[in-house]
């Protein structure tokens, strides 16, 4: 079982939406970080959360991690084509793990 | 800042050859790096984490025999795939953070393929 648990695992839509994905653990984290990772690349670190109930704003994106440290979810707001990717969240427990991922796909 | 590389990016090879990977930190000392491996369309699995001047830490089901791991120095880890074989094949990616930072940065990843 994953550590980490990100959903949804896919999701496609139309550039303009908004979208948010969840990552979520029953376990609390010193610190979780978004990725966003491209075919053949290694991920592009994206933010950093640290303390519970923290938002980070990047551009379009907005980050918010639980107040409890257990949970994160990343809007997206007027997705664009280069949006397009997969993200990754990474919880720091001591050791850094990764959820599954996932992979959004914005049509133009 | 923080920029990874790797060498080579992609690399084929014929089964029971051995494969050395590259991971080198350009403009910071990395007193940690980590090396991850990626089956298509599924996230990084941690491999092993490697200190500086010790030996590499394996996690559970990585073959530290097959996968040897060398972090001699604060800019550069190692990676050789030994006797690799078809099942090996996937991308590898590195990674490296400084001394009290929870943040890691990524290279841009091998791909190994073996035939």
């Amino acid at each position: 079982t994953q550590l980490l648990e990100q959903s949804p695992q896919f999701l496609s839509i139309q550039e303009g939406e908004n979208l948010t994905v969840y990552c979520n653990s029953s376990s609390v984290f010193s610190s979780l970080q978004w990725y966003r990772q491209e075919p053949g690349e290694g991920p592009v670190l994206l933010v950093t959360v640290v303390t519970g109930g923290e938002v980070k704003k990047l551009k379009r994106l907005t980050f918010q991690f639980g107040d409890a440290r257990k949970d994160s979810s990343l809007h997206i707001t007027a997705a664009q084509p280069g949006d397009t990717g997969l993200y990754l969240c990474a919880g720091d427990n001591n050791d850094m793990r990764f959820g599954a991922g996932t992979r959004l796909t914005v049509k133009p | 800042g923080a920029v990874v590389s790797q060498h080579p990016s992609r690399v084929i090879c014929k089964s029971g050859t051995s494969v050395k990977i590259e991971c080198r930190s350009l403009d910071f000392q990395a007193t940690t790096m980590f090396w991850y491996r990626q089956f298509p369309k599924q996230s990084l699995m941690l491999m092993a984490t490697s200190n500086e001047g010790s030996k590499a830490t394996y996690e559970q089901g990585v073959e530290k025999d097959k996968f040897l791991i060398n972090h001699a120095s604060l800019t550069l880890s190692t990676l050789t795939v030994t006797s690799a074989h078809p099942e090996d094949s996937s991308f590898y990616i590195c990674s490296a953070s400084v001394s009290g930072g929870n943040e890691q940065f990524f290279g841009p990843g091998t791909r190994l393929t073996v035939l």
